[in-house]
């Protein structure tokens, strides 16, 4: 069992530049979220993906974040012209599960913490 | 909206005292409820879920929750908690239909002194 993985682990940039992470879910899981996390909060959901149709995003998500899950596997999160703000850990999780809106188990990867100098 | 609450921010307790972590949340609807933990250095676990039929429900590590609908809380319990036990714990919550999001909580930090 390989879990979930997540790259990078650390990622530091400029205000301004673009970033993307990459999430390997578990091979079986058909589902895939996307959370950020800043400190002292829980993670905040981000968005959801069932195989490779994004069915939810979150009205945090701006229009400078964009996710993509091509052939219903790794998925990526990128974040254009970042902000100061944007500097948080990236978690991902997956799970099995069905069409309906069913209570799977979410399996967390490790996390990309990015910061945005 | 929906929200949910964690009002212990930081708990420190010595061995083999008893544990419960309060949550309460937000929503009109059904919802699923869930307990996730995570220990130093480790990824975000799941503890329990509750999603029907008995409120109370059980987990890894001697943990439990119950799940009071009449007050909208999913409190986390243990009866005699352990060093190893020491780790951040977050309360979930889902609507049961309409859509795919989480909301968790805070979170609580438990310190436990050997």
């Amino acid at each position: 069992d390989t879990g979930v993985s997540q790259d990078p682990r650390h990622k530091i940039t400029k205000r301004g530049q673009n970033v993307t992470f990459r999430c390997d879910p578990i091979s079986e899981h058909n589902r895939l979220y996307w959370y950020r996390q800043t400190l002292g909060q829980g993670p905040e959901f981000l968005t959801y993906f069932q195989n490779e149709a994004q069915l939810e995003k979150s009205r945090l998500l701006s229009d400078r974040f964009s996710a993509e899950r091509p052939k219903g596997s790794f998925s990526t999160l990128e974040i254009q012209r970042t902000e100061q703000g944007d500097s948080a850990m990236y978690l991902c999780a997956s799970s099995l599960g069905g069409t309906a809106y069913t209570t799977d188990t979410q399996y967390f990867g490790p996390g990309t913490r990015l910061t945005v100098l | 909206a929906q929200s949910v609450s964690q009002h212990n921010h930081h708990v420190i307790l010595s061995e083999a005292a008893s544990l419960e972590l309060g949550c309460n949340y937000s929503y009109g609807g059904t919802v699923n409820l869930f307990w996730y933990v995570q220990y130093p250095g480790q990824h975000l676990q799941l503890l329990l879920k509750y999603f029907s039929g008995d409120p109370l429900v059980k987990g890894i590590k001697g943990f439990e929750a119950e799940f009071i609908k009449s007050k909208f809380s999913f409190n986390l319990r243990k009866p005699s908690v352990q060093w190893s036990d020491t780790a951040e714990y977050f309360c979930a919550v889902n609507a049961a239909s309409g859509t795919y999001k989480y909301i968790f909580g805070t979170g609580t930090r438990l310190k436990v002194l050997a």
